[in-house]
C-alpha cells in the first residue's frame, strides 16, 4: 500500500481481555518495527523483524506480550490478559532494510484498557 | 548505551522568527542521529537524518540540524517558523555499530507551538 497501515485506530478493552494489532507494512519492505508509546514520552523500541524473521524482542515488557509475521508482511502484535499499564499508543514502522534506514510510521493504533 | 536528552519540552515562537530545539545525546559508538516531527493525529515522519558524511544535514520544510560532536549535540533548526511547523518533534539516536538496527532510542519530544 501507500503508507503503513494499523488496526484498529482505537481499541478499549477490559482488563483481562486479550487484544491483537495488526500493522500492514509498505509493500515490499523488509523490515517492521514495532514501538509503544506512553503519553508524554518518545516512542519505545519493543521487536523489529527482517523479513518473517524476529531479529530483536527485547523491549517487550514482558511474556504477555508477542509478535508474529508469519509470511513476511503483515504484522500482529498480541498482548494477553491486558492490564491497565498496557494502555499507550503503539506504533508500527518499516523501512526497505540496512542499517540506520528511514522508517516509514503507521498513525498507530490507541489502546485503552480499563 | 545510547541515550537522547530533549531539553525542552516546550518551545513557543512566533511566525517568522528562528526555531532551536535542543537535543543531546550519548553514545558508546558512531551514532546515527535523526529528527522525527510528528503533527496531530498522523504518524511519524523523518525529517533529516545523520550517518557520519557531512556535519550540517538539511532536511525537508528548511529544517537543518548540526553535528557537534565535542558537544554531544544534534539541534534542529529553521531560521523562519511557519504555523504549519506546530508539531512534535523527537530527536533519535541510533547504534551503528552494534545492536539491533531497529532498536532507535528516542528523546520524550519537544511540542512546537508557532504563534501567528
Amino acid at each position: 500500500g501507500a503508507g503503513v497501515s494499523q488496526s484498529p485506530r482505537y481499541k478499549v478493552t477490559k482488563r483481562g481481555q486479550d487484544v491483537a494489532l495488526r500493522c500492514d507494512p509498505i509493500s515490499g519492505h523488509v523490515s517492521l518495527y514495532w514501538y509503544r508509546q506512553a503519553l508524554g514520552q518518545g516512542p519505545e523500541f519493543l521487536t523489529y523483524f527482517n523479513y518473517e524473521a524476529q531479529q530483536d524482542k527485547s523491549g517487550l515488557p514482558n511474556d504477555r506480550f508477542s509478535a508474529e509475521r508469519p509470511e513476511g508482511s503483515i504484522s500482529t502484535l498480541t498482548i494477553q490478559r491486558t492490564e491497565q499499564r498496557d494502555s499507550a499508543m503503539y506504533r508500527c514502522a518499516s523501512s526497505r532494510g540496512g542499517s540506520t534506514g528511514e522508517l516509514f510510521f503507521g498513525e498507530g493504533s490507541r489502546l485503552t484498557v480499563l | 548505551a545510547q541515550s537522547v536528552t530533549q531539553l525542552d519540552s516546550h518551545v513557543s515562537v512566533s511566525e517568522g522568527t528562528p526555531v532551536l530545539l535542543r537535543c543531546n545525546y550519548s553514545s558508546s559508538y558512531s551514532p546515527s542521529l535523526f529528527w522525527y516531527v510528528q503533527h496531530p493525529n498522523k504518524g511519524l515522519q523523518l525529517l533529516l537524518k545523520y550517518t557520519s558524511a557531512a556535519t550540517l544535514v538539511k532536511g525537508i520544510n528548511g529544517f537543518e540540524a548540526e553535528f557537534k560532536k565535542s558537544e554531544t549535540s544534534f539541534h534542529l533548526t529553521k531560521p523562519s517558523a511557519h504555523m504549519s511547523d506546530a508539531a512534535e518533534y523527537f530527536c533519535v539516536v541510533s547504534d551503528r555499530d552494534g545492536g539491533s538496527q531497529g532498536n532507535l532510542i528516542f528523546g520524550k519530544g519537544t511540542k512546537l507551538s508557532v504563534k501567528p
